[in-house]
């Protein structure tokens, strides 16, 4: 059984481009979160789809957004990037009924140069 | 809002020594307590859980307790291994609602 897949695993971009990171929850899951690990800090919270709307959203500034599919997939978008959006970003899969189990993927590690 | 504090790190310990690590939170309601591990260049891992009071989370020789009165969920292993170094998260969550991660604490056994 797939547990939760990201990808890209690794990549860079250059200050002011835009990047799109990918998240496929594990199978059966139909809620997936996204969150940003900054060096030496803890995840926070960026933003949560369900039934392909986003249900929660954190601190985050409007240049983050998100989409899921129907297949339950999703995607966090940012735009205009800043060198201070150089983190490691999570994915969290769950089903909705129940909580509370999470699964995370391995990240995508985003480098803005 | 709700909130969790963890213990600074870096822990450093020999091999075979016990670890505790601190967790206390803050949360208007009862929400679920979580340790997940995080190894180095890797996505997090789920340790244990605990969902109601008094409940103790163990796995992999790790064991916390759910503590309401203290709002605490301490960290514990009698004997750490080499393979323990990672950094570990205490997290809470409330139905509804998202993770909420403490800063981590980095733990260093040596051999």
């Amino acid at each position: 059984d797939a547990g939760v897949t990201q990808s890209p695993t690794h990549l860079i971009k250059t200050r002011g481009q835009q990047v799109t990171l990918r998240c496929s929850p594990k199978s059966g899951h139909d809620t997936v979160s996204w969150y940003q690990q900054a060096l030496g800090q803890g995840p926070q919270f960026i933003f949560q789809y369900y039934e392909e709307e986003e249900r929660q959203r954190g601190n985050f500034p409007d240049r983050f957004s998100g989409h899921q599919f129907p297949n339950y997939s999703s995607e966090l978008n940012v735009n205009a990037l800043l060198l201070g959006d150089s983190a490691l970003y999570l994915c969290a899969s769950s089903l909705v009924q129940s909580f509370p189990g999470y699964t995370f993927g391995s990240g995508t590690r985003l480098t803005v140069v | 809002g709700d909130s969790v504090t963890q213990m600074e790190g870096p822990v450093t310990l020999s091999e075979e020594a016990f670890l505790t690590i601190n967790c206390t939170y803050t949360a208007t309601g009862y929400p679920s307590l979580f340790w997940y591990v995080q190894y180095p260049g890797e996505g997090l891992q789920l340790l244990l859980k605990a969902t109601k009071a008094d409940d103790k989370g163990s796995n992999k020789g790790f064991e916390a307790t759910y503590r309401k009165e203290t709002t605490s969920f301490h960290l514990e292993k009698g004997s750490v291994q080499v393979s323990d170094s990672a950094v570990y998260f205490c997290a809470i969550n409330q139905a509804g609602t998202a993770l909420i991660f403490g800063k981590g604490t980095t733990l260093s056994v040596s051999s």
